[in-house]
């Protein structure tokens, strides 16, 4: 079964400055697709990011990115020049496997102005 | 693109009766669409995928006769909490997965949520 680990329950970030939210996983399989979600105090779950396993380059969204080590299981989101409204819970999950996704527990994500 | 509604935001019921949960796709068709209960400060736990015209298949450890999903297009799901107890009250979050030439896509797009509250 794929599992999904985010190491940091908690992290805080200044405005302007760059953060960096952590995110390991397991699997066996060699096709796969692994995103980042956030989740602000109004729980609507937003697709941040989405990186397909068979691509070396890592996937940007202006000022979100992703480092994907493969090889590692390592997927971890890059937030560049944070903004207050970058305060939420973000998801890191893996998918599909039979048709489902594993999402970890979730990193909470503050900025201080 | 790529919407999905989800009515009523929130909910409020008395013990033993039962609540529907709707789940829309507003402008793409989804073969498959999923439920989700979220606790508050918890990740999403999977409870069910829905698909198109077939029965959906629960996770292990949920009540199949409790969670009542029906999947009658492929534009609509819904959820039932049937004899909805207070332990039952949560915030439960659907998605669907794009249709997309003939297979379903990886990506889930997710509804608001509602919110469940049993008296």
């Amino acid at each position: 079964a794929q599992t999904v680990t985010q190491s940091q329950p908690e992290m805080s970030v200044q405005e302007a400055e760059t953060v960096t939210l952590s995110c390991t996983y397991d699997t066996s399989e060699s096709d796969y697709y692994l995103f980042w979600y956030k989740q602000p105090p109004s729980r609507q779950m937003i697709l941040v990011i989405r990186q397909e396993a068979y691509k070396q380059q890592n996937a940007t969204e202006n000022r979100f990115s992703v480092n994907f080590q493969k090889a590692a299981k390592s997927f971890s989101l890059k937030i560049s020049d944070s903004q207050l409204g970058d305060a939420a819970m973000y998801f890191c999950a893996y998918g599909p496997s039979a048709g489902k996704s594993t999402f970890g527990d979730g990193t909470t994500l503050t900025v201080k102005p | 693109g790529a919407v999905v509604s989800q009515h009523p935001s929130w909910v409020i019921c008395k013990s033993g009766t039962s609540v529907k949960i709707e789940c829309r796709s507003l402008d793409f068709q989804a073969t498959t669409m999923f439920w989700y209960r979220q606790f508050p400060k918890q990740s999403l736990m999977l409870m069910a995928t829905s698909n198109e015209g077939s029965k959906a298949t629960y996770e292990q450890g949920v009540e199949k006769d409790k969670f009542l999903i029906n999947h009658a297009s492929l534009t609509l799901s819904t959820l039932t909490v049937t004899s909805a107890h207070p332990e039952d009250s949560s915030f439960y979050i659907c998605s669907a997965s794009r249709f997309s030439s003939g297979r379903a896509t990886d990506t889930q797009y997710f509804g608001p949520g509602t919110r469940l509250t049993v008296l």
